[in-house]
């Protein structure tokens, strides 16, 4: 089973600065990778897949990048309504895996 | 626009089977995409359980590949979940989900059920 890990759990970062999250992977999946922001009492929401592509309706200000074992998901100006959890996933190997998450907080 | 959407018993007991069914609109089940199911304990991180290829094969999460049957009835346009045996531990919010067929991540969601085990 690949393992994906999300340092840190939380990062605190002001309105309107840049945001880079961080997920690593056990092993290399590829490009086979996925992000999703979860908002309180609401369902996961893709925002990137292939490790770069914004899904339909995402902001240019989401971008995507890595590929193997390091993947970063990067927020150019944080808006109040993007501090969530973000979480990544790796499609490469079956079982499917997600990583932690990393909380977004205002600081 | 595609919509998925949980259903089934809130409050489960120790020992007996959760079963779930997710009702999909705006695309056909028929169709070739995957059909997934993800749960997450309360305040805790997502957990993939399992997903049924449009095939019909499934994939299981091994922790839980024991205990879990994922069917579909494409008549009816849904698919279901059944976890077994179930204990305090699958207490948890259980979403279905769209899964793009040969790169199976998931683009649409329900909006979850909560399913508490308790006696």
């Amino acid at each position: 089973e690949i393992v994906m890990t999300q340092p840190p759990a939380t990062l605190s970062v002001s309105p309107g600065e840049r945001a880079t999250l961080s997920c690593r992977a056990s092993q290399s999946v590829s490009s086979n990778l996925a992000w999703f922001q979860q908002k309180p009492g609401q369902a996961p929401r893709l925002l990137i897949y292939g490790a770069s592509t914004r899904a339909t309706g995402i902001p240019a200000r989401f971008s995507g990048g890595g590929s193997g074992t390091e993947f970063t998901l990067t927020i150019s100006s944080l808006q109040s309504e993007d501090f969530a959890v973000y979480y990544c996933q790796q499609y490469n190997n079956w079982p499917l895996t997600f990583g932690g998450g990393t909380k977004v907080e205002i600081k | 626009q595609v919509q998925l959407q949980e259903s089934g018993p809130g409050l489960v007991k120790p020992s007996e089977t959760l079963s779930l069914t997710c009702a999909v609109s705006a695309y056909s089940l028929s169709s070739v995409y995957y059909r997934g199911w993800i749960r997450q304990p309360p305040g805790k991180g997502l957990e993939w359980i399992g997903t049924m290829f449009h095939t019909g094969t499934t994939s299981y999460s091994p922790s839980l590949k024991s205990r879990v049957t994922i069917s579909v009835d494409t008549s009816k346009n849904q698919f279901s979940l059944k976890l077994s045996s179930v204990t305090a531990a699958d207490t948890a919010v259980y979403y279905c989900a769209r899964q793009v067929a040969g790169s199976p991540y998931f683009d649409y969601w329900g909006q979850g059920i909560l399913v508490t085990v308790s006696s």
